[in-house]
């Protein structure tokens, strides 16, 4: 089974910052890789597919990036409501498999 | 824009079954797969499987999907329940394209306890 970890676990930040979620496969995955977002009781939701593609209706400050065995979610300005947990998930081939997750909190 | 709406929580006993629905509203699941994850409390997401509803069944171990094309409804069935069963049990609509879960349930509860 392909591993995917992400890094950091947790982070604390504040309304505007710019948040970098990174996410490492344990093998190449070209560009299998899609990112979510959760929050507390909630479904995820599919924010970046493709490792680069924004899903429809997600706003634009959510952005993708990396291929291979790396990969990067960034938040330009983050904004109360995106304070959640965020997943990476590998697509190369099953079984499907999630990072731990990144907790992004309120500092 | 179709919905995934998913059964009710569940209770359940060690060793006996539990069986989840997942029904599309507003629509039906055409060619699409549908991809079954769970989440244990506090913890991460764990894919369990998929099915391909115009084809039918799909058995995976314990876990047994299953689909009605005339309700299009979607079931996961997982015997021997176990007390690391426990959690919440999401279906979603598989993007084939890339892989991608791009339409989720909201999520059934199933706790296993004696």
């Amino acid at each position: 089974d392909i591993q995917m970890t992400q890094s950091p676990f947790s982070l604390s930040t504040s309304v505007r910052d710019r948040v970098i979620i990174t996410c490492r496969a344990s093998q190449n995955i070209g560009t299998y890789l899609n990112w979510y977002q959760q929050k507390p009781g909630k479904a995820p939701k599919l924010l970046i597919y493709a490792a680069s593609s924004l899903q429809s209706g997600v706003p634009s400050r959510f952005s993708g990036s990396g291929s291979g065995t790396d990969f990067t979610l960034t938040i330009s300005s983050l904004q109360p409501e995106d304070f959640a947990t965020y997943y990476c998930q590998q697509s190369y081939n099953t079984p499907w498999t999630f990072g731990q997750g990144t907790t992004v909190e309120i500092k | 824009q179709v919905q995934l709406v998913q059964s009710g929580a569940e209770v359940k006993k060690p060793g006996s079954s539990v069986k989840v629905s997942c029904k599309a509203s507003g629509g039906t699941f055409g060619n699409y797969a549908i991809s079954w994850v769970r989440q244990a409390p506090g913890q991460g997401l764990e894919w369990m499987g998929r099915i391909i509803p115009v084809l039918g069944v799909s058995n995976q171990g314990r876990v047994t999907f299953t689909a009605d094309k005339s309700t299009s409804t979607v079931y996961m069935e997982l015997s021997s329940l176990r007390s690391d069963d426990t959690a919440v049990y999401y279906c979603a609509r598989l993007d084939h394209r890339y892989g991608a879960f791009d339409i989720w349930g909201q999520g059934a509860m199933v706790i296993v306890s004696s």
